[in-house]
């Protein structure tokens, strides 16, 4: 099976534009987290998906936001970005329906510049 | 609210000897717990986790780590470093109920094998 797949694995924008990252998760699994990882704040959760809807949210603004399709493959988006941004985004997907606490199989991330 | 401790950034053994790699959670219910690894430009592969039951965990490339409640400890050791276990290692804890579980990751622990 292909492994998680994250599109586009490098992103320059610059502070104030929104940006949209794409996540396809491994064949029949379901469940869909993000992470934004960065040299000051560590790993940090953001939201969960399963089958469509959004399970679980971490600690982020309004302007970080996320869906996910019929397909299981995920978006999120940031809108109004800032430099705080720049960070490497994180996908990973599970089979079960535990989302987090199962085994996570994790993307090689998104790194994003905000100029 | 959960938290993860990893104690030490940076860890230096030698190829051929232990290494232990330190985490201590708070939580205050029993949590799920996690230890991943990341080589440089990738995401997180999971090495093991601990969910519930026997409290020594035995995970993928030699890797193990034991729950201990009483000291809210799961430090992670392998008998013998390889020159391939260099790499930045993270504890995570997820706690939660009725099926919403957040993780909190650890601030992570480069392990440095000398030759």
């Amino acid at each position: 099976k292909a492994g998680v797949t994250q599109t586009p694995r490098y992103l320059i924008k610059t502070r104030g534009q929104q940006v949209t990252l794409s996540c396809s998760p491994i064949s029949g699994h379901r469940s869909v987290s993000w992470y934004q990882q960065t040299p000051g704040q560590g790993l940090q959760f953001l939201f969960e998906y399963f089958s469509e809807t959004q399970r679980n949210k971490g600690n982020f603004p309004g302007r970080f936001s996320g869906r996910q399709f019929s397909n299981s493959r995920s978006e999120m988006n940031v809108s109004t970005l800032e430099l705080g941004d720049s960070a490497l985004y994180l996908c990973a997907s599970s089979s079960g329906t535990s989302g987090t606490t199962d085994t996570q199989y994790f993307g090689p991330g998104t790194r994003l510049t905000v100029l | 609210a959960q938290s993860v401790t990893q104690l030490g950034s940076h860890v230096s053994v030698s190829e051929g000897a232990l290494v232990l790699l330190r985490c201590n959670y708070s939580s205050s219910v029993p949590p799920y717990l996690f230890w991943y690894v990341q080589y440089p430009n990738q995401g997180l592969q999971l090495l093991l986790k601990y969910t519930t039951g026997a409290t020594l965990v035995k995970g993928i490339n030699g890797f193990e780590a034991e729950f201990k409640k009483s000291e809210t400890s799961f430090h992670l050791t392998k008998p013998s470093a390889h020159m391939s276990d260099a790499a930045e290692y993270f504890c995570a804890v997820s706690e939660g109920t009725g099926g919403s579980y957040i993780p909190t990751f650890g601030r992570g622990t480069s392990l440095i094998v000398h030759p």
